[in-house]
């Protein structure tokens, strides 16, 4: 079956130090690959996507790249800063559109300055 | 442009009682999901509504958990009887096919705690 695998937390860094989260995905066809970021007291929201291989997603100086080869989606960043600190969720789709997200057990990152 | 509506944003009950969850989805959005999210973990689908129809409710202990959407924008979740597994947070989401639902806009969620 379709299923995330992400990197155990809590990872914890200090300021302007560089972020790799670690996501690997299984599944069957060509699926749309997600990260989602939840700060504290607050929703999940859509952090970047990626919908083919190859593609990389990029918002707010993260990046995540599509990797079939690897089955690999992992999120980068330069520079953390305190207020990324949240928790960082790696998802799928079946290529079919409207269906439901499968995600991993999310990540926890903590930076201080 | 209103999000994701979720109430009430805190419920604690004792295991046995019933319980249930509204949810306003944007405006405008056909698909309807219901996540349970357990301290620790990630989300995991419930339910899934296209307009009024369930597209998807393998996950749904149907033994004690029901939702519906009557008339294809809000959504109920219902838990009777609920048990001591059950404490978790409750999310509704939604996306639009008309936006290729590439994004699930989601609501800040039911903290449930049974007792």
């Amino acid at each position: 079956g379709n299923s995330v695998t992400q990197m155990e937390g809590p990872v914890t860094l200090s300021e302007e130090a560089f972020l790799t989260i670690n996501c690997t995905y299984t599944a069957t066809g060509y699926p749309s690959l997600f990260w989602y970021v939840q700060y504290p007291g607050e929703g999940l929201q859509l952090l970047l996507k990626a919908t083919k291989a190859d593609d990389k997603g990029s918002n707010k100086g993260f990046e995540a790249t599509y990797r079939k080869e690897t089955t690999s989606f992992h999120l980068e960043k330069g520079s953390v800063q305190v207020s990324d600190s949240a928790v960082y969720f790696c998802a799928l789709t079946r290529n079919q559109a409207g269906t439901a997200l499968i995600f991993g057990k999310g990540t926890t990152l903590s930076v201080s300055s | 442009e209103a999000g994701v509506a979720q109430s009430p944003r805190y419920k604690i009950i004792e295991k046995r009682q019933s319980v249930a969850f509204w949810c306003n989805p944007i405006s405008g959005h056909a698909t309807l999901y219901w996540y349970q999210q357990i301290l620790g973990q990630g989300p995991k689908l419930l339910i899934q509504f296209q307009n009024n129809g369930v597209v998807d409710d393998s996950q749904l202990p149907k033994d004690r958990f029901s939702a519906e959407r009557l008339k294809g924008v809000d959504s109920t979740l219902k838990i009777q009887p609920a048990k001591l597994e059950d404490s978790a947070v409750y999310l509704c989401a939604s996306s639009s096919r008309l936006a290729g639902h590439n994004e699930q806009f989601f609501g800040p969620g039911t903290r449930l705690t049974v007792l």
